[in-house]
């Protein structure tokens, strides 16, 4: 298996476009979590998905953010409109489950500037 | 107060010595523990992942939990170059689904 993949892996923006970032789970995986890391707040959660269906979005930091999950296969996280402090490594990890401490395995980010 | 505290450092040891990571956490509920591993430009890695108090050994890495102190740490022997990298410990109760990381600390190994 690939492991997870994400794309893209580098986007530079203007204030107030539209971001899209994807994310396609290790096949079979159940659980897909979306992170966001910046040096002041490390690594926070920013929603989850089971079988495709959002469990828990109070990480997500306001309305300008959104994501999705249509299929099994395909995850996106969207930013609209985009703000400088938004700058950030965006991580998608997903998990094996059943349970929700199993390990996480993680993409390799997408690194989002926003100027 | 963060629910979980990690000293960012960060941390420079020479090769073969050993490296004390640690995290305090305030949530009573948290179960699971974790070390991830994340090297510069890469998504973290699960290292080392421990239930309940005490120890567990997997080669040079020794994972440490005391719940009663909600306090855990990482030991590293015979430190390598190559063990340079961030980690991060985290953690997670039951059935809510959400990993909560520590701000991870940043260690390099010296040849």
């Amino acid at each position: 298996d690939a492991g997870v993949i994400q794309s893209p892996r580098h986007e530079v923006t203007e204030m107030g476009q539209e971001v899209t970032l994807r994310c396609k789970p290790i096949s079979g995986h159940d659980y897909l979590f979306w992170y966001r890391q910046t040096m002041m707040r490390g690594l926070e959660l920013l929603i989850y998905f089971n079988n495709n269906v959002p469990i828990d979005d109070s990480g997500m930091p306001e309305d300008r953010f959104s994501a999705k999950m249509p299929n099994a296969s395909f995850s996106t996280l969207k930013i609209q409109p985009s703000e400088p402090r938004d700058s950030a490594v965006y991580f998608c990890a997903t998990s094996g489950g059943p349970d929700t401490a199993d390990e996480q395995f993680f993409g390799p980010g997408t690194r989002l500037t926003v100027l | 107060q963060k629910e979980v505290e990690q000293d960012p450092g960060p941390l420079s040891v020479p090769e073969g010595a050993i490296v004390s990571l640690n995290c305090t956490y305030s949530n009573s509920a948290f179960q699971y523990f974790m070390w991830y591993r994340q090297y510069s430009r890469k998504g973290p890695e699960l290292l080392m992942y421990t239930y309940s108090s005490g120890n567990k050994e997997d080669g040079r890495f020794t994972a440490q939990v005391d719940k009663s102190s909600k306090y855990i740490s990482l030991f590293i022997r015979d430190s390598q170059p190559s063990d340079s990298a961030t980690y991060l410990c985290a953690m997670i109760w039951s059935n809510t689904g959400k990993l909560i990381f520590g701000q991870g600390t940043t260690l390099q190994v010296k040849p």
